[in-house]
């Protein structure tokens, strides 16, 4: 069974970076078919995806955050990453990672972490 | 990017009762689309994918429909642990979108 767990600061100040990684257990990240994903939802709100990356290296981004994310994998800790810069408190909300599952091209997501809030906040 | 608009955002219904959630895509999207289910304080889980097939797991109440721009999802008898808030999701497009969310409570 693949299980997923988010990690970082819960807390980030305005303008800079917030950095995320999510470890993965139960498979392997470098396995092709899946997208590594993070999907966010801000407190009382929908979700939002933010983006993946395919075990290739491929990433696709949502278009309101494309200038500042980056999803990057690590193979040799089989875990992947978030990196969004110049946060502010529009980025407030409950990051989680997902594995997406492809069904003939985009995926759907099958497994989730738990999720983490981050707040950005002085 | 395409659109999705789901109807009702608020849904009371009782236990036993039937209900149906509508899931209207801003273009066509052939059966490219899943439907999750939120408790509060938990993660999405997947319910279904490509309109209409169950992913492993979900109780056979659960039934999706629908191709093109419009989507169902239908829960036949309600029970307890469903009243939760469901998304649909469309993955035609790398660019993923979900629909804003129907909240099912309890009457």
């Amino acid at each position: 069974q693949v299980q997923l767990q988010e990690s970082g600061p819960g807390l980030v100040k305005p303008s800079q970076t917030l950095s995320l990684t999510c470890t993965v257990s139960g498979g392997s990240i470098s396995r092709g078919y899946y997208y590594w994903s993070w999907i966010r939802q801000p407190p009382g709100k929908g979700l939002e995806w933010i983006g993946y990356i395919y075990y290739s290296g491929t990433t696709y981004y949502h278009p309101s955050v494309e200038s500042r994310v980056t999803i990057s994998l690590d193979t040799s800790k089989n875990h992947f990453s978030l990196k969004l810069t110049s946060v502010s408190a529009a980025d407030t909300a409950v990051y989680f990672c997902a594995r997406g599952r492809r069904e003939g091209g985009p995926p759907v997501f099958d497994f989730w972490g738990q999720g983490i809030l981050v707040t950005v906040s002085s | 990017d395409i659109q999705l608009t789901q109807s009702p955002s608020f849904l009371s219904a009782s236990v036993g009762d039937r209900v149906t959630i509508t899931c209207r895509a801003s273009q066509i999207i052939a059966s490219n689309l899943a439907w999750y289910q939120q408790k509060p304080g938990k993660a999405p889980q997947l319910l279904m994918f490509a309109a209409s097939t169950l992913q492993s797991g979900v109780p056979s109440r659960f039934s999706g429909s629908g191709s093109g721009t419009e989507f169902t999802l239908t829960i036949s008898s309600l029970q307890p642990e469903d009243f939760a808030t469901y998304y649909c999701q469309q993955f035609n497009s790398y660019r993923i979108t979900f629909g804003q969310g129907t909240r099912l409570e309890i009457k």
